[in-house]
């Protein structure tokens, strides 16, 4: 079955620490995107890419860093200039421009 | 930014009865879109309406686009207990590149009473 796969499911980070969230997707779909979600808020978009070897920060980029360098793959890492981690990241893609997105079920980071 | 804003914020109805859901956004858009989350899940995208389209139909789920007050409304008719989840909307804007990417509003959290 085709879709969007986010793991780890839960991951704990501690102070001063990079981590990394992984996004891996074979509906080949050329755009994909990181969105953080807080508790009972709307998701915001981290990063987002729309080719490989080509993405575009979104609104709240400061502290994240992402990859593009295969189809298929959209890694996300936190570094630790991001100060306030603690959220559920989404991983989406979509086949192109006027389709929906298709979501991974999502990471849960805590920092510990 | 938060391009949509959801009303109500939340919402509890009886099982079987109908839910209505508004959304607001502010700038032109090609597109809307509606998606549900269960808690600690992924979204999952319900369905898409063009900005010239008025009303669109899937299955018990009514949309409709008025584009001049820049709302949009969602209808889930003859509810169930499986409905209980929160909704967003999701506005695809045009930009220089295209539809680059969509802006969730704030969202809906609808519970089912059985």
């Amino acid at each position: 079955d085709g879709g969007i796969t986010q793991s780890p499911k839960y991951l704990f980070r501690k102070e001063g620490q990079n981590v990394t969230l992984s996004c891996e997707q074979n509906l080949n779909h050329d755009a994909m995107y990181w969105y953080r979600q807080d508790p009972g808020q709307g998701l915001r978009l981290i990063y987002y890419s729309q080719i490989v070897n080509d993405f575009q920060k979104g609104d709240i980029a400061e502290g994240y860093s992402v990859s593009r360098e295969k189809k298929e793959s959209f890694p996300l890492t936190v570094t630790s200039a991001q100060k306030n981690p603690t959220a559920f990241y989404l991983c989406a893609s979509r086949q192109g421009f006027n389709y929906g997105y298709t979501f991974g079920s999502g990471t849960r980071l805590t920092v510990v | 930014s938060q391009q949509g804003e959801e009303d109500p914020q939340a919402l509890s109805i009886q099982e079987g009865e109908n839910a209505t859901m508004n959304c607001s956004y502010k700038t032109s858009i090609n597109n809307l879109q509606w998606y549900r989350q269960n808690s600690g899940r992924g979204l999952v995208h319900l369905i898409l309406i063009r900005s010239n389209e008025r009303e669109k139909h899937s299955g018990r789920l009514r949309v409709t686009l008025d584009t001049s007050k820049k709302s949009s409304s969602l209808l889930i008719t003859a509810s169930r207990a499986a409905d209980t989840a929160s909704y967003f909307c999701a506005t695809d804007a045009p930009s220089r590149f295209g539809n680059e990417k969509l802006t969730f509003g704030t969202g809906t959290r609808l519970t089912i009473i059985p």
